[in-house]
């Protein structure tokens, strides 16, 4: 019930499309989903997260789309470009349950010139 | 740069060796924490320090061995590992204690290889 599915495992896309990643949980009481951007030689950064009260959140061409009812949740990565080649993991947390971030297994993304 | 770094970036070790992992974080932030990165796996939570006291040791090996001598830093001492120990090992902190979620910053990692 603690696990965050993700998929898929690795994406190739050319660049100027569109990217899409998506994660599943069980847990119910999870309140925070965020989504990490990891590069070569560099350990995880913050992208975007949102919380189960809002259906989607948009930060320039990365929007969060969150479906309580499916529990679902998927990252949106438009206009995709090279540069955005990394690593990218799912997560969630329930503060209710220590707030502790449980990590989805992670997409490797490959965006083509 | 995150404001927390790793040293050192770069570990081999044979399974007879005692190492330590160094982590310090610039951020001021209450919470420390060691994860276990291999690849195509989900990040293992190893350990968890809030205000420097230990909150969580997700059963680990007690082949490893954490310490907190103050907010700012954070070692993992290595002891008699095994091969399938070899992965990346980030540092994170976050700016409340961990039982209140939100971001975590991480460090750049550790590459250790035991051989």
């Amino acid at each position: 019930q603690q696990q965050v599915k993700q998929s898929p495992q690795s994406l190739i896309v050319q660049k100027g499309g569109i990217s899409i990643i998506n994660c599943a949980y069980e847990n119910t009481a999870f309140d925070y989903f965020p989504w990490y951007q990891q590069f070569p030689g560099k350990g995880p950064a913050l992208l975007i997260a949102i919380r189960p009260d809002v259906s989607e959140k948009k930060e320039g061409r990365f929007t969060i789309s969150f479906n309580k009812s499916a529990k679902q949740f998927s990252l949106h990565i438009m206009d995709s470009q090279p540069g955005d080649s990394a690593t990218y993991f799912c997560a969630a947390s329930s503060y209710n349950q220590g707030g502790k971030l449980i990590f989805g297994q992670g997409t490797e993304l490959s965006v083509k010139p | 740069e995150t404001g927390v770094t790793q040293t050192p970036r770069h570990l081999v070790m044979g399974m007879t060796n005692k190492k330590s992992l160094k982590c310090e974080q610039h951020l001021g932030h209450n919470a420390m924490y060691w994860y276990k990165q291999s690849a195509k796996k989900p990040l293992e939570l190893m350990f968890v320090y809030s205000l420097e006291e230990r909150v969580e040791n997700n059963s680990v090996p007690s082949r490893f061995s954490p310490e907190c001598p103050n907010s700012s830093h954070l070692f993992l001492h290595l002891h008699t590992l095994q091969p399938e120990d070899s992965a990346l090992y980030l540092c994170a902190s976050s700016p409340g204690t961990s039982g209140t979620g939100g971001e975590q910053f991480f460090g750049p990692g550790t590459r250790l290889t035991v051989l």
